[in-house]
This record gives structure tokens, sequence and C-alpha cells, in this order.
């Protein structure tokens, strides 16, 4: 059973407009929550995190909000650009164990 | 080189051969970690080594057997693997998992896609 879980496998969002992607988690134990980006042929790539005593984190055009009695968390791409193309990952880690679990992705795609 | 590097980039191997994936990284950190990534699934870690100790190893089948000789340098070995084994293989390093009160940051090589025939 997926703890962390990314319902869309992918999204298409106009250039220039707001990309959200969706991430939801079941072990009410994570405390900390990373997005990464990853371009077909290579690795993915640290792009911001939060820890659970926040609700939000800014870096430049990327926004993480946490929701943590829903359990849910969502990263907000503004605006988006067409190199944001790429599959994001979210991941969670719990204080007792820093094992990061990983959601199955969300293939985002820029429309021009 | 900088930042972690992996080798071979692709892989064809037949059930009975034995070859062995490399990783090193050029970023002074002291953990490493093996991922596999099968299609629309999600990342499964399979081992991590820590200051050259193995830490984890998360019920992986001994087909797969890692070696850490050094903080920088991090091989999975592999032999009598199966069709379903085929997958992309990747190498991440971070600082050290004994210092950050949260998970590190993990930085990623490009993967090893493998197919085993």
């Amino acid at each position: 059973d997926q703890q962390v879980k990314q319902n869309s496998p992918s999204l298409s969002v106009q250039e220039g407009r707001i990309s959200i992607l969706n991430c939801d988690y079941t072990n009410s134990m994570f405390d900390y929550f990373l997005w990464y980006k990853k371009y077909p042929a290579e690795g993915p790539t640290f792009l911001i995190s939060i820890s659970s005593i926040k609700d939000k984190n800014e870096d430049g055009r990327f926004t993480v909000f946490l929701n943590k009695s829903a359990k849910h968390l969502s990263l907000h791409i503004v605006p988006s650009q067409p190199g944001d193309s790429a599959v994001y990952f979210c991941a969670a880690s719990a204080d007792s164990n820093y094992q990061l679990i990983w959601g199955a992705g969300t293939k985002l795609i820029i429309k021009p | 080189e900088t930042g972690v590097t992996q080798t071979p980039r692709h892989l064809v191997m037949g059930m009975t051969n034995k070859k062995s994936l490399k990783c090193e990284q050029h970023l002074g950190h002291n953990a490493m970690y093996w991922y596999k990534q099968s299609a629309k699934k999600p990342l499964e870690l399979m081992f991590v080594y820590n200051f050259k100790e193995q830490t984890e190893n998360n019920s992986v089948p001994s087909r797969f057997s890692p070696e850490c000789p050094n903080s920088s340098h991090l091989f999975l070995h592999l032999h009598t693997l199966q069709p379903e084994d085929s997958a992309l293989y990747l190498c991440a390093s971070s600082q050290d998992r004994r210092q950050s009160i949260y998970a590190d940051t993990q930085y990623f090589g490009p993967g090893t896609r493998l197919t085993v025939l």
C-alpha cells in the first residue's frame, strides 16, 4: 500500500498559467516533504522542501503548500514555462527514519 | 566530472550473466543510495551506505549485491537476474544522514537503464 500518492499521472497546462501538482500521504508520522523534478535520461533533481512546522514554503516561481489535517501537499508553479515540462515526484520522510518514501510521479506538460 | 555519475547508461543482459553497475559522486558526500525505478511506479530504495557502512537493505533479493569501497564509489553487482528486474537503477548521494534533523537532500545520477532478457 503506497504511503505517498500522486493520483494524477499527467497534467497539461498552458504556458504562463499556474501548474498545481498534488500529493497525498497516509502516514501521520511524516514530518518532511520534498519535491523533485526529473527530465528524460536524467536523474531526479531536488526542487523544494517543507517541514511539518510550516504550511507554506516559497522559492521563486515554486511554492509548496502543506495541509497536515488533510495529509495533502501541493506544488504550485507560477508562471509555468516550457522548461518546466518534466516528471515531478513527491517524497516524504519521518523523523524516526530518514528513508524517503516516494510517489509515482506526475508528468507535467507545458503547452506553448 | 561533477555531481553523480553512473556507468553504464544502458545495459542488456541475459539471466545467466554477471554484470556490475558503477556509481561515483564528486560532491564530497558520505551517504550513497541505490534505487530501483520501474515504469509508472515510485522509486524503491534498495540499499543505503553511510560512511561506507551499509545501513539499510530493503529486503532486496540476494541476486543484487552492493559494494561500497569508499565514500565516493558505489557498485551494484548483478547475477542471475530475472526479466522483472528490468528497470532504471538510480544512484544518489547525500551529505551525511546522521547530521540532519530531516532527511538529507539527495543528489541523483542519470541512472542505468537495465534490460534483462
